[in-house]
């Protein structure tokens, strides 16, 4: 089942700070996070684990409520190097097997 | 370090033809990934390999695409014969084991055109 992005799309100025949400209709055991700029590979951002453990990049927050099945990445005072399309992926197993990604969030920061 | 080499980057085929993609992942990851990434779209696993052995090939087509990774190393996947809705980018991905934890580190991927 493919997890649930939202939103779409989203335009912000240089500074200003995003959401970014992924929803899952299963009980989860991880979610990914990458960021794919166009014609590149995804760039891994951050895993977050049932059970509380987060392993990620310092700039970057992130939540995950295992009850809702569901993840909020946070992007704080963004920058334009942040333009890109983000990816989650969850993980519904102890596994990495069957990690499926949700659609996209394509995320554009203005000057 | 090193990081997941693909080749070839691009690659433009008549349908009907076949093609094979080559995917070296980081040095000592002992699990590999085929992505197919169609243009709009998050990546969809077709198959995972732990060393020699496949973990998971439940969504790779079996009756035109076949992966192998012989030495527990590189791996090769094929197409044969490409349709025109294989048109996609094919990314390699690698991560140290199978554990949901574990991060996996994606090459640069092969842009296959199918005309």
């Amino acid at each position: 089942q493919q997890p649930v992005q939202s939103p779409q799309a989203v335009i912000l100025r240089e500074g200003e700070d995003a959401v970014i949400n992924c929803s899952s209709s299963k009980a989860l055991y991880s979610v990914h996070w990458y960021r794919q700029k166009h014609g590149e590979a995804p760039v891994f951002l951050m895993i977050l684990l049932k059970g509380g453990e987060q392993k990620g990049h310092e700039k970057i927050s992130a939540s995950f409520n295992e009850k809702k099945q569901q993840s909020s990445l946070y992007l704080t005072a963004s920058q334009l190097s942040y333009s890109g399309t983000y990816f989650c992926g969850t993980g519904r197993t102890g596994s990495a097997r069957q990690l499926t990604f949700g659609s996209g969030t394509q995320l554009t920061v203005l000057p | 370090e090193a990081g997941v080499a693909q080749s070839p980057r691009y690659k433009i085929i008549e349908k009907r033809q076949s093609v094979a993609f080559w995917c070296n992942p980081i040095s000592g990851h002992a699990t590999l990934y085929w992505y197919q990434q169609i243009l709009g779209q998050g990546p969809k696993l077709l198959i995972q390999f732990q060393n020699n052995g496949v973990v998971d090939d439940s969504q790779l087509p079996k009756d035109r695409f076949s992966a192998e990774r012989l030495k527990g190393v590189d791996s090769t996947l094929k197409i044969q014969p490409a349709k025109l809705e294989d048109s996609a980018v094919y990314l390699c991905a690698s991560s140290l084991t199978t554990s949901g934890g574990e991060t996996q580190y994606f090459g640069p991927g092969t842009r296959l055109l199918v005309l």
